[in-house]
């Protein structure tokens, strides 16, 4: 089946830690993006991607970072420099102008 | 810029409409309005065109405006299922980045 696969489901970080949000696609999308999600907030974009090895800030790209090695992967970094990271992580692909599909979100906590 | 999304919320008992609005101060290429249940994912419900054209899902329809750069969603006869909250996404640039507006929440009662 084609999708968007998103994990963890949960992740908890420590203070002074990055952690490595995943997210593969097997829909054959060139696009990928990173949203942020805050309670009762709407969708803010943090990076996004149009090609392999190509990737563009966001609205919100302080204390974050990506990588695109491949077509199928693009994972997100929350780095230390993020000081309020707690939020619900969705990423999501397109061909082009077409509709962005979502991945199921992971949500990052705080320790 | 984010487009502007009306009313905030709105409650409804089952089998009433509700119209939702999404208006932009940009020259809009497409709008996109999603659903989200509470915890999940927001899911894809259409994609209106500048051209003025109408789609529907189900008995959720919508219309684009292009001269008003505005997009409404039509929830009719609205069933418990309809609950969640509404986000509109607008292209405008060249390469199709989507803006999300705040998004309208929509409580459904039985």
């Amino acid at each position: 089946d084609g999708g968007i696969t998103q994990s963890p489901k949960y992740l908890f970080r420590k203070e002074g830690q990055n952690v490595t949000l995943s997210c593969e696609q097997n829909l054959n999308h060139d696009a990928m993006y990173w949203y942020r999600q805050d309670p009762g907030q709407g969708l803010r974009l943090i990076y996004y991607s149009q090609i392999v090895n190509d990737f563009q800030k966001g609205d919100i790209a302080e204390g974050y970072s990506v990588s695109r090695e491949k077509k199928e992967s693009f994972p997100l970094t929350v780095t230390s420099a993020q000081k309020n990271p707690t939020a619900f992580y969705l990423c999501a692909s397109s061909i082009g102008f077409e509709t962005q599909y979502f991945g199921p979100g992971t949500r990052l906590l705080v320790l | 810029q984010q487009p502007v999304q009306s009313p905030q919320a709105v409650i409804l008992r089952e089998g009433e409409d509700a119209v939702i609005n999404c208006s932009s101060s940009k020259a809009l290429y497409s709008v996109h309005w999603y659903r989200q249940k509470h915890g999940e994912a927001p899911v894809f419900l259409m994609i209106l065109l500048k051209g003025g054209e109408q789609k529907g899902h189900e008995k959720i329809s919508a219309s684009f405006n292009e001269k008003k750069q505005q997009s409404s969603l039509y929830l009719t006869a609205s069933q418990l299922s309809y609950s969640g909250t509404y986000f509109c996404g607008t292209v405008a640039d060249s390469w199709g980045k989507l803006q999300f507006g705040a998004g309208t929440q929509v409580v459904v009662t039985p």
